[in-house]
């Protein structure tokens, strides 16, 4: 059964500070891994979507990187603002339906 | 529509009743998936719709839950007899096919809660 655990659950920075949030997940058999945002009381907002076979994806000052195989995920987010306070979800995606596995996210906090 | 949407966006029922909810895919995308979060077990899986078909099921916690869709569009979910350990955020998730690599975009939830 898939699992995936993110670290740190919880993370403040200052404003303007790099950060990196971490993923792992302990089946590297996964069609696709995606990284979304949730803010308090709202639904996920999709961020970016990693394939299989692609190392890294970015968008803006988000970089997301995949090592399948030691099933290990990065989000890389530059030149942190205010607002990016929200919570970040892993998710991979399961192989025939990718249906996704979430990992308990990290509550970021960004200090202006 | 623009995005996934849901609804009610918050349902609040007595235990023992039945609840139904609502979600409308972006058109034209194949797959529909429902999902819940709630605070003990995080975000978890429910059922998978590929069409009209549900060919995963996996996740319905019991036999009170079940899901339909129809016309390859519209789905809901129906609790029977809700239980208080069923108050969560049920969320609902499209996407379209594996050109995409299946990318899902997420419905706002329906906050359901049971007293």
């Amino acid at each position: 059964k898939q699992e995936v655990t993110q670290i740190p659950a919880a993370l403040s920075v200052p404003e303007g500070e790099n950060l990196v949030l971490n993923c792992s997940f302990t089946d590297s058999a996964i069609y696709n891994l995606q990284w979304f945002r949730q803010d308090p009381g709202k639904g996920l907002t999709s961020l970016l979507l990693i394939q299989s076979s692609q190392r890294e994806q970015t968008s803006g000052r988000l970089n997301a990187s995949l090592d399948k195989s030691s099933g290990r995920s990065t989000l890389y987010i530059a030149a942190s603002q205010p607002g990016d306070s929200a919570t970040y979800l892993c998710a991979v995606g399961a192989i025939g339906n990718e249906k996704l596995t979430f990992g308990t996210g990290t509550r970021l906090t960004i200090i202006p | 529509g623009a995005g996934v949407s849901q609804s009610p966006s918050n349902k609040v029922t007595e235990k023992g009743k039945d609840v139904e909810l609502r979600c409308d895919p972006i058109s034209g995308h194949t797959a529909l998936y429902w999902y819940r979060q709630s605070l003990g077990q995080g975000l978890e899986f429910l059922i998978y719709f590929q069409g009209n078909s549900a060919p995963d099921k996996s996740g319905l916690p019991s036999d009170r839950f079940s899901a339909e869709r129809t016309g390859g569009s519209v789905s809901t979910l129906t609790i029977q007899r809700t239980q208080q350990e069923d108050s969560a955020v049920y969320l609902c998730a499209s996407s379209f096919d594996r050109s995409s690599y299946n990318e899902q975009f997420f419905g706002p939830g329906t906050r359901l809660t049971v007293l």
